[in-house]
């Protein structure tokens, strides 16, 4: 699987949008960018998945860029709640087995 | 919520003993994954059934086994438990095909004492 890279922590305003970079320069062209984040302690939360195009969903929005090598998931208003770890994920098309899961970002949110 | 349940939420036992943790998919998905979530290791990926066959295996020691059962559930055991197991343990499910995402259900912390 491609591996991924991402910062270790970030800081947000509430109220602002928080963007998390990831970057995934040797992703191949039949794998899929996928973002979890894991609050505190719990299962980790599926957000939203991507392949080549922007995509968006009531939690997130996802934005690839044209040679696939890196993304941002945006966060459009983030809350206090939206504090946790969010890993970027990058999985084979034709493959449904495990996920492997980096160390991701520690997203906190500032009040 | 997820759908995917896990039961115990916590347990607590001793070295050299075995507990058995169970988890129920979401209505609908075959498939079932098992990972362990330890302090220094971060999420690692255990074991995963489909319809009641295994299908996948990461580092999942000897010591542990798991099964999936007819009506879907999924149980891992681990015995002969060690300190070094101590842990949170996640289930997740999905559909099988192409590109399904996987759920996951609230975890089952286990410390052994």
């Amino acid at each position: 699987d491609a591996k991924t890279t991402q910062p270790p922590s970030m800081d947000c305003a509430e109220g602002r949008a928080a963007n998390l970079p990831c970057n995934h320069s040797t992703i191949s062209g039949n794998e899929y960018v996928y973002w979890y984040r894991q609050i505190h302690s719990q299962g980790p939360q599926y957000i939203i998945h991507g392949l080549k195009n922007n995509e968006t969903n009531e939690m997130a929005s996802l934005i690839i860029t044209e040679d696939r090598k890196s993304s941002t998931l945006i966060l459009p208003h983030a809350t206090l709640r939206d504090t946790a770890v969010y890993y970027c994920i990058v999985r084979p098309l034709n493959r449904d087995d495990k996920i492997i899961f980096g160390k991701g970002t520690r997203l906190h949110i500032l009040p | 919520d997820s759908g995917v349940t896990q039961t115990p939420k916590h347990l607590i036992t001793a070295t050299g003993q075995r507990v058995t943790l169970r988890c129920s998919p979401r209505s609908g998905d075959l498939s079932v994954y098992w990972y362990q979530q330890s302090l220094d290791q971060g999420l690692q990926f255990l074991i995963q059934y489909y319809n009641g066959e295994e299908r996948a295996k990461g580092n999942i020691l000897e010591r542990f086994s798991a099964q999936q059962f007819p009506d879907l559930h999924s149980e891992l055991n681990l015995s002969s438990l060690e300190l070094g197991d101590s842990a949170l343990y996640f289930c997740a499910s999905s559909k099988i095909g192409i590109q399904e995402t996987q759920y996951f259900g609230p975890g089952t912390r286990l410390l052994v004492l």
